[in-house]
């Protein structure tokens, strides 16, 4: 099993640009997330679904999309890119809130 | 809404200096209370699962208990790998995890 895998691991986009971050898992996890990672902040909770065709806004939502048209992906999207949205993005799933989400490699992304 | 604090913030320790890290919380309903590894450049790693106060978990030289305020992670002889950032995040009422900012452990050889 391959777990949680994300593409791509490295961008650079210019200000303004668009892109989508993929994540598949291969668990058959219901519940999937999207968190960005940065210095001093921790983890912090963009998007989330639980289940097939559904999105929810997590702690920090603005600026990002999401679509969960399969159950295996989860797609990040980012219509007009910011300089504050340069992080580190993990993708993560689980069976539900209270069993361990299990974490993808990472997408380092910068935006200039 | 749901907390965690972890302490401290970084820690340094010589291979075989046993010592703990903290992770303090609040939240409405514990339903589950989670460590992580975390190694740079990485995503972070499962290491525990805590449900209810007086539960400990070991693996290998970490051992995990909880209380109604906090958790503790015990590490005994650290060696050079054990060096990682380790998270705490509490699972409450709601459908999210709320994660600390970590600690970062530095175990020197």
């Amino acid at each position: 099993n391959a777990g949680v895998t994300q593409t791509p691991k490295f961008r650079v986009l210019k200000t303004g640009q668009s892109m989508t971050l993929l994540c598949a898992q291969d668990m058959n996890h219901e519940y999937m997330y999207w968190y960005r990672q940065d210095p001093g902040m921790g983890l912090r909770l963009i998007h989330y679904s639980v289940g097939e065709g559904t999105t929810a806004k997590g702690e920090v939502p603005d600026g990002y999309n999401v679509s969960r048209l399969k159950k295996q992906n989860f797609l990040l999207g980012l219509e007009s890119a910011a300089p504050s949205q340069t992080s580190v993005y993990f993708c993560a799933s689980s069976w539900d809130t209270y069993n361990e989400q299990f974490f993808g490699p990472g997408t380092r992304l910068t935006v200039l | 809404e749901d907390q965690v604090t972890q302490s401290p913030e970084a820690l340094r320790l010589q291979e075989g200096e046993s010592s703990s890290l903290n992770c303090s919380y609040t939240v409405s309903g514990l339903r589950g209370l989670f460590w992580y590894r975390q190694d740079p450049g990485k995503g972070p790693e499962f290491l525990f699962t805590l449900y209810s106060a007086g539960e400990e978990k070991e693996k290998e030289r970490l051992k995990a208990t909880l209380t109604k305020k906090e958790s503790f992670l015990h590490i005994t002889a650290p060696k050079p790998e054990d060096s990682a950032t380790y998270l705490c995040a509490v699972a409450g009422g709601s459908e999210k995890l709320v994660f600390g900012k970590g600690t970062k452990l530095t175990v020197n050889p």
